[in-house]
């Protein structure tokens, strides 16, 4: 059984660009959960997603950033018109159910803004 | 929303000492708890959880962390640490019947010296 897949693991962007990353939860899990880890700092939470649905967006920034977890395909969060501050790792988790006691957590896209 | 706060940034300790990686969390309400591991440039790695049950939990590679509710603490502990141990290592928090976002610590970086 297959973990948590991220893809790029690694992804640079010049200021403007748009930033496409892209998760596949572990097999079974419908439910999906973006984090950004700043440099030298804990993760935070941005996005908490089911098939289809946003569930919780209570941590993404107003701006720019965007996430779906369509009903075929990986979860993709979106970040359009890249700033330098956007420079971080991106973990996305899953888990098989709602109110989970554990996440799985993926290897991580590192973004790095030009 | 939860505060998890690990007070000790850096700890460097020498091969075979042992060791103890603090962290202590705000919540009045039930939670999960979790001692995550990442090593360099890798994702996190679950290391440890407590759920219910006995307070002292252990993973399979000698490291320990007991639960205390009356101190609100959830405190990493190893007899004798090897080289291999060197990595960041964070605590999470999760809320009990909302656990859709994880919350965590700052991380503690755990250098080993040999």
């Amino acid at each position: 059984n297959a973990g948590v897949m991220q893809n790029p693991r690694h992804l640079v962007r010049r200021r403007g660009q748009e930033a496409r990353l892209r998760c596949s939860p572990m097999k079974g899990h419908s439910h999906v959960y973006w984090y950004r880890q700043l440099p030298e700092e804990g993760l935070k939470f941005m996005v908490y997603l089911q098939k289809e649905n946003i569930i919780d967006e209570s941590g993404m920034p107003k701006e720019r950033f965007s996430a779906e977890f369509p009903k075929e395909g990986p979860s993709i969060l979106r970040i359009q018109q890249v700033v330098r501050g956007d420079s971080a790792a991106y973990f996305c988790a899953s888990s098989p159910r709602q109110n989970t006691d554990t996440q799985y957590f993926g290897p991580g896209t590192r973004l790095t803004v030009l | 929303a939860q505060s998890v706060t690990q007070l000790d940034s850096q700890v460097p300790v020498f091969e075979e000492a042992p060791v103890e990686l603090r962290c202590n969390y705000s919540s009045s309400v039930s939670v999960y708890l979790f001692w995550y591991v990442q090593y360099p440039n890798q994702g996190l790695q679950l290391l440890l959880k407590y759920l219910s049950g006995s307070t002292l939990v252990e993973s399979i590679n000698g490291f320990e962390a007991e639960f205390n509710k009356s101190q609100t603490s959830f405190h990493l502990r190893k007899p004798s640490v090897h080289i291999s141990d060197t990595a960041e290592y964070f605590c999470a928090v999760s809320e009990k019947n909302t656990g859709n976002q994880f919350y965590f610590g700052t991380g503690t970086s755990l250098t080993v010296i040999p």
